[in-house]
Order: structure tokens, then sequence, then C-alpha cells
């Protein structure tokens, strides 16, 4: 069936780098995407979106970028920071509900 | 900081017990939801209420039910639920449903549940 995922769990990077977080979707149809940020303990919390009708998007150190050709969401974070350390979901929007891929775990060392 | 509230943050119950869990959003939104999350994986949806009526039920059990007593409110009421129901509970809205170019879901903190 139609399924969100990602393909990396676990990304450990050096204070100061960037991040590039993947991920793959199956749906053609998707026409919307968001990406989350979930900390521990905490609900997931919004970062950054897209539409179909764009191949990249820039916010406050974050950028998302779509390959609708390859089916292909990122999300790279510059600079990444401490604070960045969270799980990272990706999320596809076909009939206005999300669906959410699997996750990916960031760790950033001092 | 969210501005969807859900109450109790964590909540213990036995598999007898009765317990509401409560979200409340004044953002205007139409749309609320509930979703499961189980440790190390994504939510999953389980209810769906568009203008205070429910949309979508994602073949939840009957033990849980949902209410939407009002457009700012949402509660999920729970009943005989089994030591697998053990989850964060996540209380999200949005605007509404069918808008085009993209429905962003804001999610509350969540509610720890415990089935002892």
């Amino acid at each position: 069936g139609e399924s969100v995922g990602l393909h990396l769990p676990t990304l450990s990077v050096q204070e100061g780098d960037n991040s590039i977080i993947n991920c793959a979707y199956s749906n053609s149809a998707s026409d919307y995407f968001i990406w989350y940020k979930q900390e521990s303990g905490k609900g997931p919390q919004f970062i950054i979106d897209i539409r179909s009708n764009m191949d990249k998007r820039q916010g406050q150190r974050v950028t998302v970028l779509l390959n609708k050709t390859v089916k292909h969401l990122s999300l790279q974070i510059a600079a990444t920071q401490p604070g960045d350390s969270a799980v990272y979901f990706c999320a596809e929007t076909q009939s206005y509900i999300p669906t959410f891929g699997r996750g990916t775990s960031l760790i950033v060392h001092p | 900081d969210t501005e969807v509230t859900q109450t109790p943050k964590h909540l213990v119950m036995g598999m007898t017990n009765k317990k509401s869990l409560k979200c409340e959003q004044h953002m205007g939104h139409r749309a609320m939801y509930w979703y499961k999350q189980k440790a190390k994986k994504p939510p999953e949806l389980m209810f769906v209420y568009s203008y205070e009526k429910l949309s979508i039920n994602e073949s939840v059990p009957s033990r849980f039910s949902p209410e939407c007593p009002n457009s700012s409110l949402l509660n999920l009421h729970l009943h005989a639920l089994q030591p697998e129901d053990s989850a964060l509970y996540l209380c999200a809205s949005s605007q509404d449903l069918g808008r085009t170019g993209g429905n962003t879901i804001y999610f509350g903190e969540g509610s720890w549940l415990t089935v002892v």
C-alpha cells in the first residue's frame, strides 16, 4: 500500500554541522508535506511545510526540498544545535489528513 | 508553546476504570483530532471531528469514545482499556478539513496513559 517512510532511523551530527533528514513517499497524489519535530516527552511541533507546486521552501535555519520525480522530501537544518536533538517526522497529505513517516532521531553532539 | 491544551498530562488507570482525556484549543479551528502514539513510533490517527461532527473513525475499538461538546473542546472517554492501550494520546487541531493547498495540524503536548 501507499506509505511514507524515512531512510535513516538515527542521525548523529556535531554541533555546528548541517543536518539533512530524508523522507521517501510513495503516494504520487500527495499534495502537501509537513515536517514535525518531537522532543522527548512532548507533542509533535510544526517546523515547516511545502506544497506540491513548490520544490524548495526556507524557514529560519531550516529548508525543505521536494523532489516529486523521485518522491523524495528532505529537511536541512543549518548550524545544528543541541536543542535540535529530537525525532523528526515527515507527513504527507493527500486527503487533508496527514500520514506520518517512521521518524528519524537526530542526535547533536556538543 | 502549543495552543492546544491537554489534561491530564499523566493518567494511570485500571482495566475496569472509566476515565476521560480532555483537549481544548482557542485558535478558532474547526477540525480536531485524536492520535495515539506508542514509543518510538509515529502518531496514528484515531478520530477526526469537523465542525463538531465525527468525520473519521479509524476503526478504533469502542472502549475509546470521543466527544466534541463544542468547537473548542474534544474529549476521549476511556472504559475497560487493556494494558496494550498504554500510550501517548495526542490531541490536535487545524483550521478545517478540505482546505486547498494544505491542512496544517497543530498538536498538544499529549496525555501519557498507563493501563494497569
